[in-house]
Parts: structure tokens; sequence; C-alpha cells
């Protein structure tokens, strides 16, 4: 079954910017059924939408987040990426991604999540 | 930044039923499936309920799932301790350009 793993530096500076990949295994990100999601949770609190992208590179992201965030997909190594710009200590969550049924907040399965921490 | 509400707490005793609600507007529950996702303490969220009432495989039928207007509710009969969780209903918000948008989540606790 499709299985989704998080990776990426634990520790970003403020400032600076987020860089996280999701790796795909038992599945394919050009599958033209799916989206791919980033979704994260600062620590003790509830989940928040980042956005999601196609295999064919289309993207929507949350109006809250659009001016920093980019999310894009390497076909060739079955990965899709994060990256945050000017990160603050509110950016300091466990970000998910996850399989994305497209435009519906429908997502299954979810990676295990990596702790990303703001802080100089 | 929620924008749909949940009650931050629920709770039962084994065997008994709780319900959980989520409330929204009409640019999300009021016009788009509902799903319900269940995490566990430390572990990632896993998706319990789909297009407002279907259960993937695997989820038991003890979980159930209602919509109806700009509101949904998670039901869970049979109560058992495993359930001890934190749950969020999710939906797609029509309004600016598409977003997706989860509730404030509960904290189910089995007594």
């Amino acid at each position: 079954q499709v299985q989704l793993q998080e990776s990426g530096p634990g520790l970003v500076k403020p400032s600076e910017t987020l860089s996280l990949t999701c790796t795909v295994s038992g599945g394919s990100v050009s599958s033209g059924s799916y989206y791919w999601s980033w979704i994260r949770q600062p620590p003790g609190k509830g989940l928040e939408w980042i956005g999601y992208i196609y295999y064919s590179g289309s993207t929507n992201y949350n109006p809250s987040l659009k001016s920093r965030v980019t999310i894009s997909v390497d076909t060739s190594k079955n990965q899709f990426s994060l990256k945050l710009i000017s990160v603050t200590a509110a950016d300091t969550a466990l970000y998910y991604c996850a399989r994305d049924f497209g435009a519906s907040s429908w997502f299954d399965p979810w990676g295990q999540g990596t702790l990303v921490t703001v802080s100089s | 930044q929620s924008v749909l509400t949940q009650p931050p707490s629920a709770s039962g005793t084994p065997g008994q039923r709780v319900t959980i609600s989520c409330s929204g507007s009409s640019s999300n529950i009021g016009s788009n499936y509902v799903y319900w996702y269940q995490q566990l303490p430390g572990t990632a969220p896993k998706l319990l309920i789909y297009r407002n009432s279907q259960r993937p495989s695997g989820v038991p039928d003890r979980f159930s799932g209602s919509k109806s207007g700009t509101s949904a509710s998670l039901a869970i009969s049979g109560l058992r301790s495993e359930d001890e969780a934190d749950y969020y209903c999710a939906a797609w918000d029509d309004s600016l350009s598409g977003r997706g948008v989860f509730g404030t989540g509960t904290k189910v606790t089995v007594l």
C-alpha cells in the first residue's frame, strides 16, 4: 500500500527557509487520480492545511500562507517538496505529507510527520 | 485559524455512545463532503470517515458519520479504551480560491 515519509532539517533559524521532502512508496506521484498535500500541526494545537500539488505541477495553497509557500513535485524521484520562506517561531510544528483526493480535505494515508522547530 | 467548530472535549464510560459535533458554514460543510480523522496520542491522524458517512476498510462500524445542512456529527458507539484520542472534522471550503479546512478538534476521554 502507499506509504509517505517526510524528511528534512528539524531546526530552522528565524527568517530562513524551511524545506521538507515527502517520499512516496508503493504508489506514484504521477498518478492522475491523486493530489499530494502538506498539513501542519503546532505542538498541542490543531491541524492546518498548507497546500497541495498535482503531478502536472498545478498547485493550490492556503491563502493564509500563500505568499510564503512553494510546493513542487519531482516525478523522477517520486517525491514532492515544501518550501516555506521567512519562518518565525509561529511556524514551529509537526509537518505531515498526505495523499489528497483533490479539493476535498480527503487525506489518506498520512506520513508519520516531522517536527520542525524555528529557533536561533 | 480553524474554520470548523468542535467541542474541545467529550467523554464516556466503556460501552457508552459519544457524539462529536462539527459546525461550519455554507461555503464548506454546507456544500462539500465532511471527513473525520482520529489522532491517537503521538501518532499521525488517520482517516476515519470519508464523504460524510463512509468508513474506510478496517474502521469498525462503531464509528459513524452524518451531515445535515452546515453541521456534521461523528458518533462512537460501544466506546472502548482504545478510542481515547483527538478527533478532527475536515471539509473543503469554496471561499477565496478554495482551501482545506479542519475543525478545532475534540479530545475524547474514556472514563
